[in-house]
């Protein structure tokens, strides 16, 4: 059964540190997302990537949040530095494009606290 | 942007019926809907690529009116089951098939 893995599923840090969440897509999947879940907002897109290659990250704050794939089964969402409203479960997505849409698979999500 | 999910909340007793709606401003080339239940993921439950197009899984189904650029979940005698909240999606336009979701609607059952 294919699955999208995210580590770590828990994180609970010290405002200023840094935060590095990863996430190994299904194989075979070209696209990759992350998203942010709070109760106030929902699910936020924070960054999108197709064949490793970032196409949206317009949902991020680029001053302390980066997202890279350096290689096919490897995604990463870093914070530097973390602040405590950061806290939220973020997700990672991976999927295909079924008729020029994309259909997800999500990761059991990170759950970051910051402190 | 982001779809619009109306109502936000919704109480039904085991086996009453219920319809999620799905609203954008800008048109739609195709709408998805996923169920997240609690302390859990979103999971994937269809996907619409087509004006009036209908499809089902189980006893949920859906509707996509490309013109209104509306879509409707109607969940058919509910199961307790079908708790949790639901999300709508569509493509971000003109961002390479970017994707975002809607607040979501949470469905309660209740026996």
């Amino acid at each position: 059964d294919a699955r999208v893995t995210q580590t770590p599923r828990h994180k609970v840090t010290e405002m200023g540190q840094e935060v590095t969440m990863r996430c190994q897509p299904i194989l075979g999947h070209n696209t990759v997302f992350w998203y942010r879940q709070t109760m106030m907002q929902g699910l936020e897109l924070l960054a999108y990537f197709r064949n490793r290659a970032p196409l949206d990250d317009s949902g991020m704050p680029k001053d302390r949040f980066s997202a890279e794939m350096p290689d096919a089964t490897l995604a990463t969402l870093k914070i530097q530095p973390s602040e405590p409203r950061d806290s939220a479960v973020y997700f990672c997505a991976s999927g295909f494009l079924l008729s020029g849409a994309n259909v997800l698979t999500f990761g059991a999500g990170s759950r970051l606290t910051v402190l | 942007q982001q779809p619009v999910q109306s109502p936000q909340a919704v109480i039904l007793r085991e086996g009453e019926d219920a319809v999620i709606n799905c609203s954008s401003s800008k048109a739609l080339y195709s709408v998805h809907w996923y169920r997240q239940k609690h302390g859990e993921a979103p999971v994937f439950l269809m996907i619409l690529l087509k004006g009036g197009e209908q499809k089902g899984h189980e006893k949920i189904s859906a509707s996509f009116n490309e013109k209104k650029q509306q879509s409707s979940l109607y969940l058919t005698a509910s199961q307790l089951s079908y708790s949790g909240t639901y999300f709508c999606g569509t493509e971000r336009e003109g961002q390479g098939f970017s994707f975002i979701f809607g607040k979501g609607t949470r469905l309660l059952v209740k026996p």
